[in-house]
Formats: C-alpha cells, sequence, structure tokens
C-alpha cells in the first residue's frame, strides 16, 4: 500500500514554456500532499505543503506565482512551473501523506531540464 | 526552525563491516522518520519512530530514538551492497492540521563489495 506516483518521470522544455507535474496518490487519500526540489547530492528542499480543496502554503522564498500548486481531489495534486528557465532544472518529487499525517510516501520524482 | 544535522555526510564501506548514522537536533520532535534514497527515484520510508528511548529493528538495521527526542541513530549490522543509498532522517514537527517534516541533509552510504 500507500503508492504514490508522479507524471512525467522526466521532461525536457524550452525556456519561456510552462510545465506540469502530476502527482497521485493510487491507494489511499491524501489529506496533504507535499511537493519538494532536490540538487544532485542534496537533501530535499521543501517547497510548498498542500491540502485538498484549500490553497497551498509555499515556503519562504519559493515564488507562488511562478510554482502553482494544485490540490483538487484527495488523491492528485499538480505543480505547474510557469515561465521555465534554465535554473528551474532539477529533480521534484511530491509526498503524500494520509492518517498518520508524520508518515509522508514519496512518488519517483520528475526530472525537469530546461533548454 | 527546527534544523536536523546528519553524521557522517559520506560513508564508504567495504561489506560485511557495521555502521552508525546519526541524526541531531537541538529541538524536540514529535516523531522522527528515517528514509533510504537511491539514485533518480524518491525517498523510501524505513521507519517512524515516536517515543523517546525507543528501538526499532528493521532486518539488519536498527533504529533508536532518543530519550528527549532530539536525537535519532541508525546503525547497519554487516552492510551488504543493497544497502547503498542515501540516508534521510526527517523530523516532524507538529502543526494544526498537519505535521511539518523537516529533513535533513543526508548521509551518503556506498558500500563496497
Amino acid at each position: 500500500g500507500a503508492v504514490v506516483s508522479q507524471h512525467p518521470s522526466w521532461v525536457i522544455c524550452k525556456s519561456g514554456t510552462s510545465v506540469k507535474i502530476e502527482c497521485r496518490s493510487l491507494d489511499f487519500q491524501a489529506t496533504t500532499m507535499f511537493w519538494y526540489r532536490q540538487f544532485p547530492k542534496q537533501s530535499l528542499m521543501l517547497m510548498a505543503t498542500s491540502n485538498e480543496g484549500s490553497k497551498a502554503t509555499y515556503e519562504q522564498g519559493v515564488e507562488k506565482d511562478k510554482f502553482l500548486i494544485n490540490h483538487a481531489s484527495l488523491t492528485l495534486s499538480t505543480l505547474t512551473v510557469t515561465s521555465a528557465h534554465p535554473e528551474d532544472s532539477s529533480f521534484y518529487i511530491c509526498s503524500a501523506s494520509g492518517t498518520n499525517s508524520y508518515e509522508q510516501y514519496f512518488g519517483p520524482g520528475t526530472r525537469l531540464t530546461v533548454t | 526552525t527546527q534544523l536536523l544535522e546528519q553524521s557522517p555526510q559520506f560513508l564508504s564501506i567495504q561489506e560485511g563491516e557495521n555502521l552508525t548514522v546519526y541524526c541531531n537536533s537541538s529541538s524536540v520532535f514529535s516523531s522522527l522518520q528515517w528514509y533510504r534514497q537511491e539514485p533518480g527515484e524518491g525517498p523510501v520510508l524505513l521507519v517512524t519512530v515516536v517515543t523517546g528511548g525507543e528501538v526499532k529493528k528493521l532486518k539488519r538495521l536498527t533504529f533508536q530514538f532518543g530519550d528527549a527526542r532530539k536525537d535519532s541513530s541508525l546503525h547497519i549490522t554487516a552492510a551488504q551492497p543493497g544497502d547503498t543509498g542515501l540516508y534521510l532522517c526527517a523530523g516532524a514537527e507538529m502543526k494544526t492540521s498537519y505535521d511539518k517534516v523537516i529533513f535533513g541533509p543526508g548521509t551518503s552510504l556506498s558500500v563496497i563489495p
């Protein structure tokens, strides 16, 4: 149980375009979903936390107008990187938590490369 | 803001050796999790410890939560190449509607056959 999927696994886009990443909890209802960014050989950096049906809470320094998060249902959250630039290239990982909100189940990640 | 430190940052050992990874904070957490992450994949939850002094075992892995719930350790016995990966500890901070989880910087473990 506790499976989280992400789509796409990797994406290459041109500078200035927008990219949407989907995060789905496949076998449980995710009360809260989290979006992280990870640079090579570094730990996870929390970008934002979202609860179903409400606005996401962004961490300090994360631009909410650039990284749009929608949590429309208990099983789906999306992250849209708007007007992507090469510095947005990174590994984006989502996670979801259910009843035990301190236990997060991670998706496999999405490798974004902006050229 | 609560911060987590991990040591060592990098560890390279021979197959069959034992090792311990430490996770420390100056703050108290309501719970602490350990994850393992392999390159290009998301972290996988290994264990959650909640009670001060708690010890949990997962095959060759032993996890301990400090009495004051500020620190934790992960001990691996007879390491195997399959144990290679990035080990992350994460402390949970209670919020009103969810637990905010703070990740440590990670320990990169390489087990050489």
